[in-house]
């Protein structure tokens, strides 16, 4: 099974800021990977899938790059409602798996 | 609008049974690849099954291999997660997603329910 490994696990940032998430998978995933952000109490939303399309209705702030086993979400200037949880999923074979999280929080 | 509506949840003794409902509504539910995702408390997301459209592809995680069986019935918008011999470690609350490929299986998810809660204790 394929491993997801988030950097870092938490992040303090002020509104305003430019941020970059890592996901690194344990073995090659071609482009075969999205982004989720998990706000407290609520179902995870779609933002970046195939690595760096960003889904219908997510604001252009936030960007997705990367391919094979390396890729990173980067929020260009952070807003008070982007202070949540993001994870990052393969789908490149099965089992699908997730990252462990990354929660970002304000400083 | 597209939703998912989970239902189900609730407190089941360890070796107990539940089974788990979802609805869809706002698309053509029998055109969709449909998964459960489930998230232990205070944890990240585990994916633990999906089903095909017309419910001849089914893979299931490691971790519920031989205990949960995913179904769907398309003449009632409904995916269903038969779970038996609940293990502690079962608890979460379980997602029902969607795969937004009609008839195929893109492998994110660009819809998901609101979660339903399972807690398995003694």
């Amino acid at each position: 099974a394929i491993q997801l490994t988030q950097s870092p696990s938490s992040l303090s940032a002020s509104v305003g800021d430019r941020i970059t998430i890592t996901c690194r998978a344990s073995q090659g995933i071609n482009s075969a990977l999205a982004w989720y952000q998990q706000r407290p109490g609520k179902a995870p939303k779609l933002l970046i899938y195939d690595a760096s399309s960003l889904e219908s209705g997510v604001p252009s702030r936030f960007s997705g790059s990367g391919s094979g086993a390396d890729f990173t979400l980067t929020i260009s200037s952070l807003q008070p409602e982007d202070f949540a949880t993001y994870y990052c999923q393969q789908f490149n074979s099965d089992p699908y798996s997730f990252g462990q999280g990354t929660k970002l929080e304000i400083k | 609008q597209v939703q998912l509506v989970e239902s189900g949840g609730g407190l089941v003794k360890p070796g107990g049974s539940l089974r788990l409902s979802c609805g869809g509504s706002g698309f053509s539910f029998s055109d969709y690849y449909m998964t459960w995702i489930r998230q232990a408390p205070g944890k990240g997301l585990e994916w633990i099954s999906y089903i095909g459209n017309s419910g001849t592809n089914i893979y299931y995680a490691d971790s519920v291999k031989g205990r949960f069986t995913i179904s769907r019935d398309n003449a009632k918008n409904s995916l269903y997660l038969q779970m038996n011999s609940l293990r502690v470690e079962d608890t979460a609350v379980y997602y029902c997603a969607r795969d937004p490929s009609p008839y195929g299986d893109y492998g994110w998810f660009d819809t998901w329910g609101q979660g339903t809660l399972v807690t398995v204790s003694s």
